[in-house]
């Protein structure tokens, strides 16, 4: 069993829905970060956060540490914000979700 | 800054040949990482480093050497290249400094194929 599970594998969505992706993980953390990596292959860190919420222009992460789960909202989705979003967490090092490919259609 | 570079971005290996992954950053982080990303697969840790002079193992170090002999550069050397090793390698830096732990930055990928 990984140590960090996410859903959906692969999400459609037309554009302008609001997109959730749920990130579960079994392991002591210090923090939880969600990663975008685009088709060209480029990984960058959308969020860091250990409680609570974080909002960055229409991205939004929760973490709740009592039940180990985390989501990704993207608000009125845009096909630019078609890519793998990773889920990853770090205790004595970074254990990473598969992804979840999301394509939004115009 | 130029971030997390890589070099190269692209390379074809025959079985059994060497090679050098080459990993520069210049934010003056002291966690350097190494993973290799497989199809359908999680980011795998390789190697890892908290500082020059020290390295250590992550989950699948076979096959695999690093060093890091500055804050700057860690490079990771594959021996005796096998096809299991066809893969897209990225590397890493963050800065921890005690219970302080900031974000992780990649570097854009090196696509490994060995035939």
């Amino acid at each position: 069993k990984n140590e960090v599970e996410q859903s959906p594998q692969n999400l459609t969505a037309q554009e302008g829905e609001f997109i959730t992706i749920n990130c579960s993980y079994s392991v002591g953390i210090s923090a939880l970060h969600w990663l975008q990596q685009h088709p060209g292959g480029g990984i960058v860190s959308l969020f860091m956060l250990s409680s609570g919420k974080k909002k960055h222009g229409r991205l939004i992460a929760t973490i709740n540490i009592q039940e180990k789960h985390s989501s990704l909202h993207i608000t009125a989705s845009h096909p630019r914000d078609s890519a793998v979003y990773i889920c990853a967490v770090t205790g004595n090092q970074f254990y990473f979700g598969t992804g979840t490919s999301l394509t939004v259609i115009p | 800054n130029a971030g997390v570079t890589q070099t190269p971005k692209f390379r074809i290996l025959k079985i059994g040949q060497s090679m050098t992954l080459q990993c520069a950053q210049d934010m003056n982080h002291n966690y350097m990482y190494w993973y290799r990303q497989d199809p359908g697969m999680g980011l795998k840790l390789i190697y890892y480093s908290v500082g020059a002079g020290i390295t250590d193992k992550g989950e699948v170090p076979n096959g695999y050497n690093v060093s890091r002999s500055t804050t700057e550069d860690f490079p990771l050397r594959l021996e005796l290249a096998a096809p299991s090793q066809t893969s897209v390698y990225f590397c890493a830096s963050r800065n921890i400094a005690g219970v302080l732990y900031n974000e992780q930055f990649f570097g854009p990928g090196t696509r490994l194929t060995v035939l």
